[in-house]
């Protein structure tokens, strides 16, 4: 199936440093979402964007819905040992129709913090 | 706990065996989806569940698949004669309503075939 195309695919980064991921789409999607993952757990939401050019924080999170609806980004200020894990993105039409509903992610970035 | 739960969490099974892996959503969610996650990859969707209809089963790989949600909140995806390639941890997710709400991700259930 489709996968959104999310780099880095992995990154190493010293406690205190800022982080900075995107990820990219051949097509439009309505709303972008980016989600955490921790060893043996499900995802769990992050930043939900549901506007193009829509910039959103949350805490040390910043992650803004791209003008083309293609892309997106997720910054990570000041990042702290617990950042640790991995980051996804989402893309969903969610116009209407049960086809829209789905989420396809991408693929990954895992985030290491050296302390 | 409020959240989705999934059961069992690990199972394993012998190649041609039948599992059945349970997905108890968020208590009032109408919408229901069934994701399936490789190893070093994104979720990618099965199936969806508004209330008890199954609207849209396009990312079920196979007729070895199967997923039903009979009354609307618990439901099941089955997958007969399991194969290696089926190994994956299965994510189950719901949402209050359908549209851009918020799915909220059980732990998954990690499906190891040997």
């Amino acid at each position: 199936g489709q996968q959104l195309n999310q780099s880095p695919q992995s990154m190493f980064i010293q406690e205190g440093e800022d982080v900075s991921m995107n990820c990219t789409s051949s097509s439009i999607f309505n709303t972008w979402l980016w989600y955490k993952q921790d060893p043996g757990e499900g995802p769990v939401l992050l930043i939900a964007l549901y506007k193009a050019g829509e910039l959103t924080s949350n805490g040390r999170l910043t992650a803004q819905f791209g003008i083309t609806r293609k892309d997106s980004f997720l910054n990570i200020s000041a990042s702290i040992p617990s950042d640790v894990g991995i980051y996804f993105c989402a893309g969903q039409l969610g116009y209407s129709g049960a086809g829209s509903y789905q989420l396809t992610f991408g693929k990954g970035t895992k985030l290491s913090v050296i302390p | 706990g409020a959240g989705v739960s999934q059961s069992p969490r690990y199972k394993v099974a012998k190649r041609g065996q039948d599992v059945a892996l349970r997905c108890d959503p968020i208590s009032g969610h109408v919408s229901l989806f069934w994701y399936q996650q490789a190893l070093g990859q994104g979720p990618e969707f099965l199936t969806y569940f508004q209330n008890e209809a199954q609207l849209d089963k396009s990312g079920l790989p196979s007729d070895r698949f199967f997923a039903e949600r009979p009354e609307g909140s618990v439901s099941t995806l089955k997958i007969q004669r399991t194969q290696q390639e089926d190994s994956a941890v299965y994510l189950c997710a719901s949402s209050l309503v359908a549209g851009q709400e918020t799915q909220y991700f059980g732990p998954g259930t990690r499906l190891l075939v040997l």
